[in-house]
């Protein structure tokens, strides 16, 4: 079945204690993302990739460190989470020469922030 | 800053009724325009892409685009129920950058 994988889905943790969120996707796709859903402001992109070792911020990339050392895996790393990185997370993949920019999610990751 | 608008709703229809949801942005080179659909927990899921002016049906779905007046909109015809969600309209502003909108709520009532 094709998808994009997310792990943890539910994170509670402490300001400071760094924490990585995985993903990963089993289409052969090129283009990863990271975006951070937020209440009234809607999807924001984080950091992306357009293949391995090729990654470019997006709009909200302070606080995030991704690397894509394999196609189908493209982590999320918050060195010294803050509260204000509560959210919640999405990591998708597409194609671009196949599927024209369509995108496909994971099921989300919730973090907490204490 | 790069922008995209949307009513955030909650914007109700009867079952049965046509629902219209609109959608501006700003970046005027932008070449291609999403529809997505988000159930409340879940994670977001296309429903319509459209990358030329006019219209674009897909079965009761039909997305409309006037880059002239940057402006793309949905139209969901005999709505369900089961179109109650969120939908976000997603603009690609080139170079893989894709700026989404925050949503707009429909409920369809019964």
């Amino acid at each position: 079945e094709a998808q994009v994988t997310q792990n943890p889905r539910y994170l509670i943790t402490v300001t400071g204690k760094k924490l990585t969120v995985t993903c990963s996707q089993n289409m052969n796709h090129e283009y990863m993302s990271w975006y951070r859903q937020d209440p009234g402001l809607g999807l924001r992109q984080i950091y992306y990739s357009m293949n391995v070792e090729v990654t470019d911020k997006g709009d909200v990339p302070e606080g995030y460190k991704v690397s894509r050392k394999e196609k189908r895996n493209f982590p999320l790393i918050l060195e010294s989470p803050s509260p204000n990185q509560t959210s919640l997370y999405f990591c998708a993949s597409s194609d671009p020469d196949r599927a024209a920019d369509t995108q496909y999610f994971g099921p989300g990751t919730r973090l907490t922030v204490l | 800053q790069k922008e995209v608008e949307q009513n955030s709703g909650p914007l109700s229809v009867p079952e049965g009724a046509i629902a219209s949801l609109n959608c501006t942005y700003s970046d005027r080179g932008s070449q291609s325009f999403f529809w997505y659909r988000q159930y409340s927990g879940k994670s977001p899921e296309l429903i319509m892409s459209i990358y030329s002016n006019g219209d674009k049906e897909d079965g009761r779905f039909t997305a409309q685009l006037n880059k002239a007046s940057q402006y793309v909109s949905l139209l969901i015809r005999d709505s369900q129920p089961s179109d109650s969600a969120t939908y976000l309209c997603a603009v690609d502003t080139g170079g893989f950058k894709t700026i989404f909108g925050a949503g707009t709520r429909l409920f369809v009532k019964a």
